[in-house]
């Protein structure tokens, strides 16, 4: 079946510091990877997405690259700022159109 | 505005209670996807709309949960005798390409306290 595990939280991290938050996956096939991002008081909105292997997804200073050998999808930030504080989620789309989701890592920012 | 808009908000039942949560997806995309999204959880899925039919509806969590879209726009996720368990944001989101490349925009969810 498909499935994702990403790291637990929380993290608190000092600005400007580096972020790595882990994600591998359980899939059939070739699915397509996604990190989606909630802030305090908003809903889930897309962050990446790679959809094959080797493809680095990137937005907002943040990086992944969908690593089949490893079945992984970690996602990283040189420098976080405060307003990067949120909850991240990875997630990936299979074949049956379904998307499924970790269970969260929160991410706070001290300055 | 130009986004998934879920109503209500808040919406605190007792149990045993009938509950109606709709889902109005940005116009033009096919594909509707209903979530439930538990404290400190991921998005869990319940089921997904390709136009007007349910493509999936392997995540309902049994018959008391019930989920139409009969013009393929708004779709209502109904739940009937409410138990406390089903207390949870359930999210909606909609797709104009369904799966793999498709991005998914979310609501902002409508949050369901059974006491």
């Amino acid at each position: 079946g498909n499935s994702v595990t990403q790291m637990e939280g929380p993290v608190t991290l000092s600005e400007e510091a580096f972020l790595t938050i882990n994600c591998t996956y359980t899939a059939t096939g070739y699915p397509s990877l996604f990190w989606y991002v909630q802030y305090p008081g908003e809903g889930l909105q897309l962050l990446l997405k790679a959809t094959k292997a080797d493809d680095k997804g990137s937005n907002k200073g943040f990086e992944a690259t969908y690593r089949k050998e490893t079945t992984s999808f970690h996602l990283e930030k040189g420098s976080v700022q405060v307003s990067d504080s949120a909850v991240y989620f990875c997630a990936l789309s299979g074949t049956g159109n379904q998307f499924y989701f970790g269970t969260g890592t929160s991410l706070t920012v001290i300055p | 505005g130009a986004g998934v808009s879920q109503t209500p908000s808040n919406k605190v039942t007792e149990k045993g209670k009938y509950v109606e949560l709709r889902c109005d997806p940005i116009s033009g995309h096919t594909a509707l996807y209903w979530y439930r999204q538990s404290l400190g959880q991921g998005p869990e899925f319940l089921i997904y709309f390709q136009g007007t039919g349910a493509a999936d509806d392997s995540g309902l969590p049994n018959d008391r949960f019930f989920a139409v879209r009969p013009e393929g726009s708004v779709s209502t996720l109904k739940i009937q005798r409410t138990e406390r368990g089903d207390s949870a944001v359930y999210l909606c989101a909609s797709s104009l390409l369904a799966g793999r490349t498709g991005e998914l925009f979310f609501g902002e969810g409508s949050r369901l306290t059974v006491l």
